[in-house]
């Protein structure tokens, strides 16, 4: 069935530091992708998302690009800041209504930046 | 901007009482679903439901049960608390987007503690 791996964390950058967090998919059909951020104390929050092939979802600095040939969708920042520390989940949704329609989430990667 | 309220936002009880988390969302969705998320972080998906009658149960076993009477109304609901059920639940509610794929919304949460 459709699956996501997502990096394991905890992920410790300090401040102005470059974030890769990797993410990679299984999925019949053709899935939405999706990064959702957890603050603490709070639920999920829509971060970007993209809806087909070579889409580049953006937001708040972030950026994800949707690469079909290496089943990938990690997101990336160019200069962390320690508001951005969160946990961070990958997330697919199989157009087809696969999985009965539900988003399918990574572990999650908790991300702690330091000042 | 997400409508999706939880109540309480923190609850400690007993062992063997019988609680209701409740979850309104005001976006008028038809889908909405309960998600319990483990001190890892990792999501479980618990109950889900269509609209109004419907419930479906998730990935997750849980003794918890939920009712939709109301398009906007999805409590859950523990006949008799154990230490087991402490957890954050994460209720939520999704659009159904013009490309067909779906799309979450979260409310804050509830950390629920069972003595």
């Amino acid at each position: 069935g459709d699956s996501v791996t997502q990096m394991e964390g905890p992920v410790t950058l300090s401040e102005e530091a470059f974030l890769t967090i990797n993410c990679t998919y299984t999925a019949t059909g053709y899935p939405s992708l999706f990064w959702y951020v957890q603050y603490p104390g709070e639920g999920l929050q829509l971060l970007l998302k993209a809806t087909k092939a070579d889409d580049k979802g953006s937001n708040k600095g972030f950026e994800a690009t949707y690469r079909k040939e290496t089943t990938s969708f990690h997101l990336e920042k160019g200069s962390v800041q320690v508001s951005d520390s969160a946990v961070y989940f990958c997330a697919l949704s199989d157009q087809y209504g696969g999985s009965q329609g539900n988003l399918i989430f990574g572990k999650g990667t908790k991300l702690s930046v330091k000042p | 901007e997400a409508d999706i309220y939880q109540t309480p936002r923190y609850l400690v009880i007993g062992t063997g009482k019988k609680i209701t988390l409740e979850c309104s969302q005001t976006m008028g969705h038809d889908k909405m679903y309960w998600y319990q998320q483990d001190p890892g972080m990792e999501l479980h998906l618990i109950h889900y439901s269509y609209g109004v009658n419907s419930t479906e149960k998730g990935d997750l076993s849980s003794e918890s049960t939920v009712s939709r009477i109301r398009t906007e109304h999805f409590p859950l609901t523990l006949e008799s608390a154990r230490p087991s059920h402490t957890s954050q639940y994460l209720c939520a509610s999704s659009d159904l987007t013009s490309r067909g794929t779906i799309e979450l919304f979260f409310g804050s949460g509830t950390q629920l503690s069972v003595l």
